[in-house]
């Protein structure tokens, strides 16, 4: 039950686009489409963002999309914001019937 | 609106025993899996147990395998997570989360509740 791996840290400039990655294996992120994404500000619970690769729930603003390509995960936010500030984890279904989150993204909005 | 609670939590000393509880309100609890998620102090989320909507199914991070005991009470819209042989690598808040119907992720979360295993 390795971590899915994520980049520590990411910045982008108010209004660009910035892109989060996430590996696994095939026994996970490849081998399902069951990848979600998080948000979480300081001090507060994590927020559901993206599920099953691509889709949002309602209320989850379109300037958040996913996708995928073979074991690899990505999260990009789009027209970049100061409220977008926070960590944002990956997490997969995997072949155990388990679940598995990456370490984290630090997003810093510039 | 989906409510969730985790209470139990607080400081423990190494190799005793505590019990988290999550109380749910707003929706059908007997229809969903269930899970617990940990965050270490300044650190990432863990991934600890799930539990399916009956009970019938219950999965663990090899981390906590042994040790911990995931359950619920669907009278009491409650679950619950038994850890014993606590250590300082479980120090953490502890959340409950809901499994999102019939798919994979986590749609609603607690607040938390924070485990210190200290001397």
């Amino acid at each position: 039950q390795s971590a899915l791996t994520q980049p520590a840290s990411v910045s982008g400039s108010p209004g660009q686009s910035i892109a989060i990655s996430c590996t696994g294996t095939s026994s996970d992120v490849g081998g399902y489409n069951y990848v979600s994404w998080y948000q979480q500000h300081p001090g507060k619970a994590p927020k559901l963002m993206i599920y099953d690769v691509s889709n949002r729930p309602s209320g989850v603003s379109d300037r958040f999309s996913g996708s995928k390509s073979g074991n690899t995960a990505s999260l990009t936010i789009s027209g970049l914001q100061a409220e977008d500030e926070a960590d944002y984890y990956c997490s997969s279904y995997t072949s155990s019937s388990t679940r598995v989150f990456g370490g984290g993204t630090k997003l810093t909005v510039l | 609106q989906v409510q969730l609670v985790e209470s139990g939590g607080g400081v423990v000393q190494p190799g005793r025993s505590l019990r988290l509880s999550c109380a749910a309100s707003g929706f059908t609890f007997r229809s969903y899996a269930m899970h617990w998620i940990r965050q270490a102090p300044g650190k990432g989320l863990e991934w600890v147990a799930v539990i399916s909507y009956d009970g019938s199914h219950i999965y663990y991070a090899d981390s906590v395998k042994g040790r911990f005991t995931i359950s619920r009470d669907n009278s009491k819209n409650t679950m619950y997570l038994q850890m014993s042989t606590l250590g300082a690598d479980d120090t953490a808040v502890y959340f409950c989360a809901r499994e999102i119907y019939g798919d994979y992720g986590f749609d609603h979360w607690g607040q938390g509740t924070l485990v210190t295993v200290s001397s």
